[in-house]
């Protein structure tokens, strides 16, 4: 299966921004999704695994969801800092074939 | 915890490269291990993993057959031994351990080397 990200989202600071990434073939359901931040110059981190936990260290701002009537898993940032500015990366496991797969990423600009 | 790779560097079309990452502040044999690449201005793509005890593997249909990966848990290294090298697989090469076993969630990453082929 594919998973498709927006090429880019914006938003203001102190605001919130969500980004889809959604599942082609089968169901978001049946796989968990992790988020991973990259930000300018860096290995990218990760934010959010297994569709709504969040790591230890990382700002409760950063939420994650899935969506069954869309196949989409979400990630949402709320209050909006410029330190947010990244490239957003979901991903995935296909158990079929033992491969993994990551969605094409989302730059968020923080305007 | 720490994975910190080596060996990327410039490369002819056709040429090999050995990929090392060297980790260490966990035990190394009881992850699952992970090789990403990011080619300039671009996302994130699986190359290949291995279990934690070296006889399982699987690989990207891009690299299959060229590359291979394995690892050392005495030395606590992974390893990427890359072969018939292409434009195409210039990239930065990422390390990356799953976190725990099963979960598929990888982290930490390393920082990366950057291998580039090219004549």
């Amino acid at each position: 299966f594919i998973l498709t990200q927006p090429h880019s989202v914006s938003g203001s600071p102190g605001k919130t921004v969500t980004i889809s990434c959604t599942r082609t073939s089968g169901s978001v359901a049946d796989t968990y999704v992790q988020w991973y931040q990259q930000r300018p110059g860096s290995s990218p981190t990760i934010v959010i695994y297994e569709d709504n936990q969040r790591p230890s260290g990382v700002p409760a701002r950063f939420s994650g969801s899935i969506d069954s009537s869309s196949n989409s898993a979400s990630l949402t940032i709320s209050g909006l800092a410029t330190e947010d500015e990244a490239d957003y990366y979901c991903h995935s496991y296909d158990p079929d074939d033992h491969t993994v797969i990551f969605g094409g990423g989302t730059k968020l600009t923080v305007l | 915890v720490q994975l910190v790779e080596s060996g990327g560097g410039l490369v002819q079309p056709g040429g090999s490269l050995r990929l090392s990452c060297a980790a260490s502040g966990f035990t190394f044999s009881s992850h699952w291990m992970y090789w990403v690449r990011q080619a300039p201005g671009k996302g994130l793509v699986w190359v290949s993993h291995i279990n934690s005890d070296g006889d399982w593997t699987n690989y990207a249909d891009s690299v299959k057959g060229r590359f291979t990966i394995s690892r050392d848990n005495v030395k606590n290294t992974l390893y990427l031994q890359m072969n018939s090298l292409r434009g195409e697989d210039t990239a930065v090469y990422y390390c990356v351990r799953e976190a725990f076993d099963g979960t598929k969630w990888l982290d930490p990453w390393g920082q990366g080397t950057l291998v580039t082929v090219s004549s």
